[in-house]
């Protein structure tokens, strides 16, 4: 498989649950991202990785933990959201020196009960 | 305050016709500019960009011109087909390597 998948697809949760979104590329990149898709607002970034290190958080609620255990792997951990968390997750990768072009993947549409 | 920003949230054009899309930013120390189409269900997918040194860069359909002095860039779909229908982002890089976008314009193309 190639390219970046994110899994699951679709997710609901209550706002006492615990869950983890998942993202894996397969384009041999060093550095990835988490974005969030709210209705009718821009793409906002919220995590930037790069060689497996956090270097950017985007002044993200701590209910949103992310993982990053390698460079094919990220993951975003979720602890008591709210119901205006309930967006679409996007994952990126990129190659940063070689292309400002950032790959992504379909995205997680999440809805907190 | 938004950097990049995309006053369009949508527009409709009939098939065949030329597709305008719109994006300013407000620092002119940006120096590279990229568009991303995204379609229902998916995440955006790179479409063409352009660096400050040019004002122009085409492929195939698509063209994105670039004036600096008005901080602005456009995207031309020409000519515009059912299929391109989605929704439009541009974006920049920031010196981190994180993507700013703009809103988002919904392109509708009519057969």
């Amino acid at each position: 498989e190639t390219g970046v998948t994110q899994t699951p697809r679709h997710l609901v949760m209550g706002m006492t649950n615990k869950k983890s979104l998942k993202c894996e590329q397969h384009l041999g990149h060093n550095a990835m991202y988490w974005y969030k898709q709210s209705a009718k607002k821009p793409l906002e970034l919220m995590f930037v990785y790069s060689l497996e290190e956090r270097v950017e958080n985007n002044s993200v609620p701590s209910r949103f933990s992310p993982e990053c255990p390698n460079s094919s792997h990220l993951f975003l951990h979720l602890h008591t959201l709210q119901p205006e968390d309930s967006a679409l997750y996007l994952c990126a990768s990129s190659q940063p020196g070689t292309s400002r072009e950032q790959f992504f993947g379909p995205g997680t549409r999440l809805t907190v009960l | 305050d938004q950097q990049v920003k995309q006053n369009s949230p949508s527009l409709s054009v009939q098939e065949g016709r030329i597709s305008i899309l719109n994006c300013d930013y407000t620092n002119s120390m940006f120096d590279y500019f990229l568009w991303y189409k995204k379609y229902p269900a998916e995440g955006p997918t790179f479409l063409i960009s352009i660096s400050s040194i040019k004002d122009k860069n085409e492929d195939g359909r698509f063209t994105v011109f670039l004036n600096k002095s008005a901080k602005h860039l456009s995207l031309h779909i020409v000519p515009s087909q059912p299929g391109d229908s989605a929704v439009y982002f541009c974006a920049v890089p920031s010196n981190t390597g994180k993507l700013i976008f703009g809103q988002g314009t919904t392109l509708q193309v009519k057969p």
